[in-house]
This record gives C-alpha cells, structure tokens and sequence, in this order.
C-alpha cells in the first residue's frame, strides 16, 4: 500500500522559496505513477499545483507555472517541490498526491504540511 | 481551463435520507470525473473515480453518474459519519482542477 509523507519548513517569509519533500513508502517512485502536489488555503477548496514521472516529465498549473518546480530523487524515494517568491496567499496545506496516470484519480494522498507565509 | 461547480455550496439532511451533489463542467470530459470526501482535519480521500466506479472500501452507500458536463454523486441513507466536504475533479485535461466544494452536515 502506497503512503505518502510530506515534511518541510512550516513556515517561509514573503518573497522566500518554499520547499516541501514528499517521501513514498510502499512502491517505488519509478513504478511509473505520475506524483504530485495539491494546496488548501485554510478554509478553502483544493487547487492543483503539478504533477512529475520519474522521467522527470513535468506538468503545472499554468497560474502557478513561472514560479513553481518538482523534482524527483529516486534514490531517496522522493520528489520535491519549489516554489519561489512566495506570499500570503501562498499559505496552505500542501498534499502529496500519487495517480497511476495522466486521467486517473488521486489517490492516495498524504496528510498534507501546512505551511505559512509570514514576515 | 475546464471549470467545475458543484451544488449546492452546503446542504444539511437527515440521517436515512437521500442526498444528491452536482457537478458540472464548463466543457466535456466524458467521464473523467472523480469525487473526493475530506472530513475536518484531514486529507481529501477517494470515493468515485471515472464518474460512476467505487473506490475500494468506500460503502455502497455511495454512488456516481453522469457524462460529458453533469455528474451526480449520491448518498443513499445518509449516515452520521458522511459529515464531510465532497468534491469533485476533473481529471480530463490539465491543468486539474476541482469544484469549490459542498459542505455536509446532518440534521
């Protein structure tokens, strides 16, 4: 059974980078699953931030698309995400999500970081 | 970008009773549309993926349909442990996105 965990900074000052790690547990990330994040701004709906193969074949939110980047480290079992200029509208928890495929639903998730942005 | 509204925003039922939840999107993604439960406090999980399958442990109680720009998820029984925000995605074309949600809860 696949399980995500994702660990990070909680806490980023406006105008910093935000980075977050996703550790897979249960497959291997080069299993072929297509790996990414989704945000929550405390209260609010969800929004897809972008998903990653292996390969390193990427695809983003093209509102977020200037600022954002994943990356993954096979060796670690992880993939990352960067995301740059920060500010408080950034503040959310963020979701580590797997999906066998481009179509396919997400599942599962991790139980998500929260993270602020706060001078 | 494809959107997605749900409705209602809210709704409140009683426990037994039969809740439906819309969804629509601006244009067709023929049945790539899933549902999601998040209960307070935790990570979204999933209920119905490709429109109308259920996912693995999800009560029977559940259940998807629809096709092209409308989809329903319905609630048969209402249980007190259905509390929770339901919403749906498109997964037809990127970017990804979702409805805005429609919060639960029970009379």
């Amino acid at each position: 059974q696949v399980q995500l965990q994702e660990s990070g900074s909680g806490s980023v000052k406006p105008s910093e980078t935000l980075s977050l790690t996703c550790t897979v547990s249960g497959s291997s990330i080069i299993s072929g699953s297509f790996w990414g994040w989704v945000r929550q701004p405390p209260g609010k709906g969800l929004e897809w931030i972008g998903n990653i193969y292996h390969s390193g074949n990427a695809y983003y939110n093209p509102s977020l698309k200037s600022r954002v980047s994943l990356s993954v480290d096979a060796s670690k079992n992880q993939i990352s995400l960067r995301l740059t200029s920060v500010t408080a509208a950034d503040t959310a928890i963020y979701y580590c999500v797997s999906t066998a495929n481009e179509r396919a639903p997400f599942d599962p998730w991790g139980q998500g970081a929260l993270v602020t942005v706060s001078s | 970008d494809i959107q997605m509204t749900q409705s209602p925003s809210s709704l409140s039922a009683s426990v037994g009773s039969r809740v439906t939840i819309t969804c629509r999107a601006s244009q067709s993604i023929s049945v790539y549309l899933s549902w999601y439960q998040q209960k307070p406090g935790k990570a979204p999980s999933l209920l119905i993926y490709g429109t109308s399958n259920l996912q693995v442990g999800v009560p029977l109680r559940f259940s998807g349909s629809g096709s092209g720009t409308d989809f329903i998820l319905t609630i048969n029984s209402l249980q007190p442990e259905d509390i929770a925000t339901y919403y749906c995605q498109q997964s037809y074309s990127v970017p990804y996105t979702f409805g805005q949600g429609t919060k639960l809860d029970v009379k």
